[in-house]
């Protein structure tokens, strides 16, 4: 079935150091990858996306690379910050009008 | 803009006890809806989904249901609670044909 897997699921980088998460998919359908960020006791929210029809797309400090051919797309966080510290989800667009969620990566900004 | 509201914020319930919770979307029309839960430090199950009034897909056996009664407003509900229903739910809304969902603050549930 449909699936999407999130590695690592803990990630501790100091401050200033740049932080990278990485998603595998396995619906090769699959076209809209977003990434979400989830501080403690909110919603979800959504950070960047990109679709299939682009291989790098960037916003400040945060980008997502995504390779079609592998099946695995990534967000790079640049210059990290303290607030940056939260639960980080990426997903993938499947069938049925619904995403497919990663189980989720924490990441801890040490100063 | 479009905002998305959901109330309340924390509830704690007795088991057995009925359940409603309720989601409402400004600002757009026609929007997809989903209900999604989320056990504490865990990733997000889909519940309920909908693409328009009256139409109701359910993702997971429960004793949970979901309603649509009008275009913006997407309405979670339980007949008798179960500890296991316990959990933070959250409400997101698409655009249609956009594959974007936006969550709203979400409903931390207390079965007890």
């Amino acid at each position: 079935g449909e699936n999407v897997e999130q590695h690592p699921s803990t990630l501790s980088v100091q401050e200033g150091d740049s932080a990278v998460i990485k998603c595998t998919y396995s619906d090769s359908a699959s076209n809209y990858f977003p990434w979400y960020k989830q501080e403690l006791g909110k919603g979800p929210q959504l950070i960047i996306d990109i679709r299939s029809n682009v291989g790098e797309k960037k916003d400040q400090r945060i980008a997502v690379t995504l390779n079609k051919t592998a099946k695995h797309f990534s967000l790079h966080i640049t210059e990290t910050q303290p607030e940056d510290s939260a639960v980080y989800f990426c997903a993938a667009s499947g069938s049925n009008y619904q995403l497919i969620w990663g189980a989720g990566t924490k990441l801890i900004i040490k100063p | 803009s479009q905002t998305i509201h959901q109330w309340p914020a924390t509830l704690v319930q007795p088991v057995g006890s009925p359940l409603s919770l309720e989601c409402t979307v400004e600002g757009t029309s026609n929007p997809n809806l989903y209900w999604y839960r989320q056990a504490a430090g865990r990733g997000l199950q889909l519940l309920f989904y909908s693409v328009g009034i009256g139409q109701i897909s359910s993702e997971v056996p429960q004793n949970l249901s979901a309603s649509r009664p009008q275009d913006r407003q997407f309405i979670l509900s339980s007949k008798k609670l179960l500890l296991s229903d316990s959990g933070f739910y959250l409400c997101a809304w698409e655009p249609q044909g956009t594959d974007t969902q936006y969550f709203g603050p979400g409903t931390r549930l207390t079965v007890l």
